[in-house]
């Protein structure tokens, strides 16, 4: 199963733009994570943040979190072709026993110089 | 080891066979977790451990996927009777504990001919 659905499934911006990629999910949840993937590669972990948060910044990275709406987004500032890669979020889902990470089906981001 | 590691890198075996998966996690990490991710899409929970103990096999596709992490150290995973469907990237991650971000291997490329 998954939880956790990102919007848009693909972006394709220049370098030195703003990426946002939303994620929605349906149940209760404790944490959400985002990771990014390249080309196929193992999956990176970009950032966490608690549900008790609303907003978390790493670097360049902005990840904000509505539990109301049961959503997040992730904001990539000033964009490089680096960031080319696809972009997961993956929410703690409760299971029969303890909690197992679910992830979306991802955000293809697409930077050009 | 620095990380997760994963072993064959790629497996191709013929319909009908049997193939063992293995994980070696991050020295210390106790949670322990097996995907799968089809070309394009996120990864596919299947089921993740604490230590030894299983805590959610509910991802498993059917009865001829099992997984194994007798010593809470490296785990096996195995599928029986191999089918084409099955042919996919197998990841396995782990972590320190719940919640913490995860850290991926590079996964085995599943070939059923």
């Amino acid at each position: 199963s998954q939880q956790g659905e990102e919007d848009p499934q693909a972006l394709s911006i220049q370098e030195g733009e703003n990426a946002t990629m939303n994620c929605s999910y349906k149940t209760s949840i404790n944490n959400l994570q985002w990771y990014r993937q390249n080309s196929g590669r193992g999956l990176v972990h970009l950032i966490l943040i608690r549900s008790n948060e609303r907003e978390k910044h790493s670097g360049r990275l902005r990840v904000t979190l509505d539990t109301s709406k049961k959503s997040s987004s992730l904001l990539i500032t000033a964009s490089r072709a680096a960031d080319t890669a696809s972009y997961f979020c993956a929410t703690d889902e409760l299971r029969q026993a303890g909690t197992a990470l679910i992830f979306g089906k991802g955000t293809t981001l697409s930077v050009s110089s | 080891g620095a990380g997760v590691s994963q072993s064959p890198r790629y497996k191709v075996t013929k319909r009908g066979q049997d193939v063992a998966l293995r994980c070696d996690p991050i020295s210390g990490h106790v949670s322990l977790y097996w995907y799968r991710q089809a070309l394009g899409q996120g990864p596919e929970f299947l089921t993740y451990f604490n230590y030894e103990a299983q805590q959610d096999k509910s991802g498993l596709p059917n009865d001829r996927f099992s997984a194994e992490r007798p010593e809470g150290s490296i785990s096996t995973l195995t599928i029986q009777r191999t089918e084409q469907r099955d042919s996919a990237m197998y990841r396995c991650a782990s972590s320190p504990g719940q919640p913490s971000p995860l850290h991926f291997g590079n996964g085995t490329r599943l070939t059923v001919t």
